[in-house]
């Protein structure tokens, strides 16, 4: 099946340095990919919706300035978090769906834990 | 009110039992259901998707949808250890791409 892959895993960083986390398509082609942020025993909150070619629609709350997405290509989409606080701790989830499939058959990537001390 | 609220447990059943998750909503466009198997530390993974009412079977999973009382629900029959996970409900509209979330059921299967 389509496999998303996510880089990296986990990841400790400086109060006030930037990560970036790469999320990948290998199989297939997605013109669209999201961004999630997951705290503890919590939902799956949707950051911003990366479009290939074009600029990311960021959710209502969140900063453009302070995530910072690429999607470069057909199978690559980037999330710089910069200038990174302790509060930015969390689990970072990407998706794609396959190509023009609906978001009902999104893959995942397997998450990016980002903690900053 | 959450769009989506879901129970986040934990749920304790034997092996063996019928497990029963919901979801309610509070959208009425939405239009597709879903649910996702979490494992710790992991993304999620799809196991079933519905649009509109009704119900759809695929192995041990049952997904239930009853758009009049906005309430959906998975059924998981001989559950087994390996079924432990958290399992999310999530939904979209017509017409969008957009996936909202319930917070996820914590499930654990004993022996």
């Amino acid at each position: 099946g389509a496999v998303v892959s996510q880089h990296p895993s986990w990841v400790i960083c400086k109060s006030g340095t930037s990560v970036k986390i790469e999320c990948r398509s290998l199989d297939f082609q997605a013109t669209t990919m999201f961004w999630y942020r997951q705290f503890p025993k919590q939902s799956l909150m949707l950051m911003a919706t990366s479009n290939e070619g074009s600029k990311a629609t960021y959710e209502q709350g969140v900063e453009k300035d302070k995530f910072l997405i690429n999607h470069a290509s057909l199978t690559l989409s980037t999330l710089t978090v910069t200038s990174a606080h302790p509060e930015d701790s969390s689990f970072y989830i990407c998706s794609a769906p396959d190509g023009d499939r609906l978001n009902t058959e999104a893959f995942f990537g397997q998450g990016t834990r980002l903690t900053v001390v | 009110q959450k769009e989506v609220e879901q129970d986040p447990g934990p749920l304790s059943v034997p092996e063996g039992a019928i497990v029963s998750l919901n979801c309610t909503y509070s959208n009425s466009a939405f239009q597709y259901f879903m649910w996702y198997r979490q494992y710790s530390r992991k993304g999620p993974e799809l196991l079933m998707y519905t649009y509109s009412s009704g119900n759809k079977e695929d192995g041990r999973f049952t997904a239930q949808v009853d758009k009049s009382s906005k309430y959906i629900s998975l059924f998981i029959r001989d559950s087994q250890p390996s079924d432990s996970a958290t399992y999310l409900c999530a939904m979209m509209a017509g017409g969008g791409n957009k996936l909202t979330f319930g917070t996820g059921t914590q499930l654990k299967v004993e022996l």
